[in-house]
């Protein structure tokens, strides 16, 4: 069974940093590219960053950009993003997601979310 | 970047309706274009993948359909447990984008 299980959320003030995880298993982690998506509460998905399978390439929303930093440790089975300089406007549940395997698919599995407030 | 517009934003349907939610896209996309399902406090569930290839699982009452700029996904009877927001997305060129989300709730 496919499984994404992210950790690493919680309160931070503004400015603080915090690192995300997600824990895959029941795939092989190595041959598939991932991303972060991030939901505000009561909004809607906004994509965050996106890795390749091997780490050699990534990609990030203007509004993190310079902030977040995603990677992964393939040995490990995880997904990491370092979130610095957290802003109130990255309060958010945080998602894990597998891209399909056929590329411009979609994402076919999802984590459960972890929730990051950043508040004072 | 490119944007989505979802179209409607809300929408009220009774059971046994055929529902369609349209997507359109600010540029040219191919058929790179997802479609979701999510639920209050649950993550995002794929649906349509390429436009129109139905995820392994979804029942055969959803389908997408649409090329290039215009996108639509269709619920052919709408049941009890279809009521949730729905989003398109689009990955043909980063950085990736989702669609404002259509909330479709009972009548």
């Amino acid at each position: 069974e496919v499984q994404l299980v992210e950790s690493g959320g919680g309160l931070v003030q503004p400015g603080g940093s915090l690192r995300l995880s997600c824990a895959v298993s029941g795939f092989t982690f190595s041959t598939y590219h991932m991303s972060w998506v991030r939901q505000a509460p009561g909004k809607g998905l906004e994509w965050v960053a996106a890795i390749t399978k091997d780490g050699g390439a990534t990609n990030y929303a203007a509004s993190v950009r310079g902030r977040f930093t995603i990677s992964r440790d393939n040995s490990r089975k995880t997904l990491y993003l370092q979130i610095n300089s957290l802003r109130a406007e990255d309060t958010a549940s945080y998602y894990c997601a597998r891209h399909f395997v056929v590329a411009g698919s979609g994402f076919d599995y999802w984590g459960q979310g972890t929730l990051v407030t950043v508040s004072p | 970047d490119i944007q989505l517009t979802q179209s409607p934003s809300f929408l009220s349907a009774s059971i046994g309706d055929r529902v369609i939610i349209t997507c359109r896209a600010s540029q040219g996309i191919s058929s790179d274009l997802a479609w979701y399902q999510q639920k209050p406090g649950k993550a995002p569930k794929l649906l349509i993948y390429k436009a129109s290839g139905l995820q392994t699982g979804v029942p055969l009452r959803f389908s997408g359909s649409g090329s290039g700029t215009q996108f639509t996904l269709t619920v052919s009877s709408l049941q009890p447990e279809d009521f949730a927001t729905y989003y398109c997305q689009q990955l043909y060129s980063y950085p990736l984008t989702f669609g404002g989300g259509t909330k479709v709730e009972i009548k």
